[in-house]
């Protein structure tokens, strides 16, 4: 069954601080993984996307990492900011058919970064 | 103004009523979603279109219809509602790669009493 696992479900850290967050996924056939930010009341943007070949990514103070043979990645948050504030989801495609892929969403992580 | 938007944000509802919610998208994408997140859960597939003639049932189909009006626009309709259907409903879009470009609405919180 595709799943993706994520955790910890739930994080509060002080402004400033480092944060790593974990995604475990059973998903195939693999096509990429994403990590989105979400914030309240808002749908979910994309911060990066990684296919098999790649093991790191950064987007700004965002760093993806991917070790396709684990099935695991984590997206670490440096010097973390009061926006940083939001729902951290881990999304892997799935090939699907001629016709491209399919998403498989994590629950999400709830960062909350406090002043 | 918003790429994809969808109507209304929130929407508060009796059981057994009909309901529709829009969504419009500005991005020239041919493939259109619907997705349903509850707390504690991803995102789970509706429906999903890949042109306007095309029209595919997702993992949680029941209890829902969609219609795609034009490559722009395409709405989710729960024929009668049931409160188990309280969620948030996000719509997206993607372009003919659907690897990449995913863009989400701002989302619409539904509630059924």
């Amino acid at each position: 069954k595709n799943q993706v696992e994520q955790s910890p479900q739930s994080l509060i850290i002080l402004e400033g601080k480092n944060c790593t967050l974990q995604c475990n996924y059973t998903v195939s056939p693999f096509s990429n993984l994403r990590w989105y930010k979400q914030d309240t009341g808002r749908g979910p943007v994309s911060l990066t996307i990684m296919t098999f070949s790649e093991n790191t990514k950064s987007n700004g103070r965002y760093t993806a990492t991917l070790d396709a043979d684990t099935k695991q990645s984590s997206l670490h948050i440096t010097a973390s900011q009061l926006s940083d504030s939001a729902s951290y989801i881990c999304v892997v495609s799935a090939k699907f058919g001629e016709y491209g892929n399919k998403l498989v969403f994590g629950a999400g992580t709830i960062l909350r970064v406090k002043s | 103004d918003a790429d994809v938007t969808q109507t209304p944000r929130n929407r508060i509802t009796k059981t057994g009523k009909r309901i529709m919610l829009e969504c419009s998208q500005t991005k020239g994408h041919d493939r259109m979603y619907w997705y349903r997140q509850d707390p504690g859960l991803g995102l789970r597939l509706i429906y999903y279109s890949f042109d306007v003639k095309d029209i595919n049932k997702g993992e949680i189909s029941d209890g829902y219809s969609v219609s795609r009006q034009a490559q722009a626009k395409f709405s989710l309709s729960l024929e009668s509602a049931i409160p188990n259907q309280t969620a948030l409903y996000f719509c997206a879009t993607s372009d003919f790669r659907a690897d990449y470009g995913y863009t989400f609405g701002s989302g619409t919180r539904l509630t059924v009493v």
